[in-house]
This record gives structure tokens, sequence and C-alpha cells, in this order.
């Protein structure tokens, strides 16, 4: 069965770089969302989507934006990168009605 | 305090043992609860929905506690392969820390 696509799975970037991370949901979810997961920590809820529109908004920094296109697919975009930006990240979907939600790998972000 | 607390272990037990891992939650307006395992570097994948009347599948059984606004997850006879870490997810939002499990031989 198709999963959650996300790209790229890893990145390297510098300090106040920018970086942008893609989301492809699985087929008929409609509903998108992405966490920072740093290590040893838990997943933490940035922001999710719901037909195109932002449905929720969690710690997302201000330096972070996201959103979602006709097609279901999601980005995040992050500028101006700390080090402490260096995390995984995942992207997840849902589907319509639905409230359980299903895991991309994840894109590792290392800021250096 | 966080809103789903769960204490993070490490849990050490032997293969064949019997685990149980409990979550509090503070929202009471959480509707929907979930277990979920992450192993080291991958994405959480989805063990089991919690349900009020509670609900089991195979070696797992999980029940949610809405009056004390706690879930609980239940592992018997553990498995090497269950050794991971354990998030327990009220609603799509808010995960606990997550809970280590390590199962030796």
């Amino acid at each position: 069965a198709a999963g959650v696509i996300q790209s790229p799975r890893h990145l390297i970037k510098e300090k106040r770089e920018t970086a942008t991370l893609k989301c492809y949901p699985i087929p008929r979810h409609d509903t998108v969302y992405w966490y920072q997961q740093g290590p040893g920590q838990d997943p933490q809820f940035l922001i999710s989507f719901y037909e195109k529109m932002q449905s929720d908004k969690g710690s997302i920094p201000d330096r972070f934006s996201a959103q979602q296109f006709s097609d279901y697919h999601s980005e995040l975009n992050m500028s101006s990168l700390e080090l402490g930006d260096s995390a995984l990240y995942f992207c997840a979907s849902s589907p319509r009605g639905g409230n359980t939600i299903y895991f991309g790998e994840g894109s590792w972000l290392t800021v250096v | 305090r966080k809103e789903v607390e769960q204490d993070p272990g490490p849990f050490n037990v032997p293969e064949g043992a019997t685990v149980a891992f409990n979550c509090t939650y503070s929202n009471s307006a959480s509707q929907s609860f979930f277990w979920y395992r992450q192993d080291c570097r991958k994405e959480p994948k989805l063990l089991m929905s919690v349900y009020s009347s509670g609900n089991e599948d195979g070696r797992f059984t999980a029940q949610l506690n809405r009056a004390s606004q706690y879930i609980s997850l239940l592992i018997r006879d553990s498995k090497l392969s269950d050794s991971a870490t354990y998030l327990c997810v009220a609603t799509a939002l808010i995960f606990g820390k997550g809970t280590t499990l390590s199962v030796s031989s």
C-alpha cells in the first residue's frame, strides 16, 4: 500500500540558509501534519492542513511556513536556519473523516 | 505540565514477561487516543487505537479510563522484537515523550 512520501530524506544546510521539505500524503488523505523530533525527544506538532487550509498550529517557529497544494502535497519552508533546527521532520496524513495518522519515514535535517 | 505524560522508562524485561505502560492526559476534551511504536531513528508506526471499552490485538491490550484520564498498554509474553519506544498520543497532535522497552533473552 502507498505510504506517506517525504523528500529529501536527508538534508544538510548551513546556518542562516533556507530549506524546503516536501510531503506527499497517502492517496485520498486530505489532512497533512508536520512534526519535528529532536534527539531523544518526542515528536512535536508544528502545523496541520485540511483541504489546503491551515487547521491547527503548534510550536512552529515564525521562521517556518508551510502550505498544502491542490494535489494535497505539502511543503515546509524553513528560513534563517539555526543549529537547533537540526532534527528529524515527519510528515503524516490522515484520511477524510478519520483521525488515525500515518507517518512518512521522515526527513533528516542537519544544520551546520 | 505536559499535556500527555508517560514514564520514560527504560523498562528492561526478560522475554516472556508481561509489561504495562500508563499514560495520563490533561485535556479532558481529548477524544481519540492511540499507541504508536517507534524504533530508533524510524517513524512512529500505529500500534493500536484505544477505545473506552478496551481493545485487544494479540498480545497487546489497550485501555482508556476517561474518569482518571489515563490510557494503558499491556504487552503479554514479551518478545525481543517488542524492544522499542512506545508513544501514547491524544488526538493527532499531542505525543507523550515515549516509554522505552528493552526485552532481553
